[in-house]
Parts: structure tokens; C-alpha cells; sequence
């Protein structure tokens, strides 16, 4: 199984600041199968970047992604009270099909 | 975009079979892989299995000897049945579709508690 861990587990930060949330496999993963979402509390997960680095339909330029191998990174800037969600990293691959990291709460006070 | 709405009981019982079904808005079923994942509550999520809209499953090995899925195109819809619950399945648990190899659309979720 590949195991996402991610880091910090809670991020405070406050508007207008980066944030950089991490996501570490326990084997390499290929970028083109990495995947972030964002979710609020209440609500199903969204989808956030595909591919490590491409934004799903209706995402702002303000988030990105980058990495490779067991190392990945999702960055928010300019970062505003909406952005308050929990981040979750995904892979595909291996056994099981999908796993994906414990999650990374941000919050923006 | 594609609407996928989860349905069914709420509560079930200890050693029964939880059974959802998740309804898509629109034809895309056909063409497409969905998933099954579930969320704990105040935990991560848990991907429990995918099927194709021709019906070929493939499930997470954690939940292998007790998940079961199946797809009905004419109805639009997809389901799930998990075997032998206890209290640790309890979680709400999501529907959605995979767009490739990642998932671009969800249901809102249902809640299902297992409990006496």
C-alpha cells in the first residue's frame, strides 16, 4: 500500500499569507497521478489538482501544486477566510487502487 | 455538471448489510468508473471500491470479502452493499465519479450508523 502522510496536520495562517501543504509517499508515485482536494466542513470533498499540477475546472490560480516522486506540494497565496478547509492529498496506483493522505487543516484567522 | 445523489437507510444493525445507492443526474453514466468512499466521523477519507458503468468492480483488499457493487445503467444508478457491519463502518459515505484516475464530481454523502 502506498501511504500518504501529510504535513503539518493544522496550518494557521492568516489572509493574504502562502500557505504550503505537504504530502509524502511511502513509495514513489508518479506526478501524473497525484491529486489534492479541498474540504469544508458539512460537505463532500472537491476537487482541487490533478496531475500534480493542473487545476480542476473553476479553480483559482492562486492554488497550485507542485513535486515529484514521494514529494508533493500544494500552494495557496494570497490565502482568504474561504480557503479554511481541511486538504487532502490522492494517489493512484499500487494496492489498494486509491489512498489518499490523512489530511492538513488550515485555518485562516 | 453531473449531480450524484447517495441514498438509503440511515441506520443498520449490527452483523446486517448496508446497502446505498447513488443516482446520477444525467446519462453520463455509461463511459465512466464510479466509486464508493467513506469517512469516519472526524477521520480521513477511505476509498472502498470502483466500478465501471459495464460493470466491472474492483475493491479496496480491506474490504474484499464483505463489498459487493453493482451498476444499472437504465436506471442511472450505482450501489453498494457491505456485508457484516459493525460499529467501525459506521461513517458517511460518498459516491462519486471518476474523471480518469481522480474523482471530479461527488454526492453530498449519507450518513449510516450501525447500531442496535
Amino acid at each position: 500500500e502506498i501511504v500518504l502522510t501529510q504535513s503539518p496536520g493544522t496550518l494557521s495562517l492568516s489572509p493574504g499569507e502562502r500557505a504550503t501543504l505537504s504530502c509524502r509517499a511511502s513509495q514513489n508515485v508518479s506526478s501524473f497521478y497525484l491529486a489534492w482536494y479541498q474540504q469544508k466542513p458539512g460537505q463532500a470533498p472537491r476537487l482541487l489538482m490533478f496531475g500534480a499540477s493542473s487545476r480542476a475546472t473553476g479553480i483559482p490560480d492562486r492554488f497550485s501544486g507542485t513535486g515529484s516522486g514521494t514529494d508533493f506540494t500544494l500552494s495557496i497565496s494570497r490565502l482568504e477566510p474561504e480557503d479554511s478547509a481541511v486538504y487532502y492529498c490522492q494517489q493512484f496506483g499500487g494496492s489498494p487502487l486509491y489512498t489518499f493522505g490523512q489530511g492538513t487543516k488550515l485555518e485562516i484567522k | 455538471q453531473v449531480q450524484l445523489q447517495e441514498s438509503g437507510p440511515g441506520l443498520v444493525k449490527p452483523s446486517e448489510t448496508l446497502s446505498l445507492s447513488c443516482t446520477v443526474s444525467d446519462d453520463s453514466i455509461s463511459g465512466y468508473y464510479w466509486s464508493w468512499i467513506r469517512q469516519a466521523d472526524g477521520k480521513g477519507l477511505e476509498w472502498i471500491g470502483r466500478i465501471y458503468s459495464s460493470g466491472t468492480p474492483s475493491y479496496n483488499p480491506s474490504f474484499q470479502s464483505r463489498v459487493t457493487m453493482s451498476v444499472d445503467t437504465s436506471k442511472k444508478q450505482f450501489s453498494l452493499k457491505l456485508s457484516s457491519v459493525t460499529a467501525a463502518d459506521t461513517a458517511v459515505y460518498y459516491c462519486a465519479r471518476l474523471g480518469s484516475w481522480y474523482f471530479d464530481s461527488w454526492g453530498h454523502g449519507a450518513l449510516v450508523t450501525v447500531s442496535s
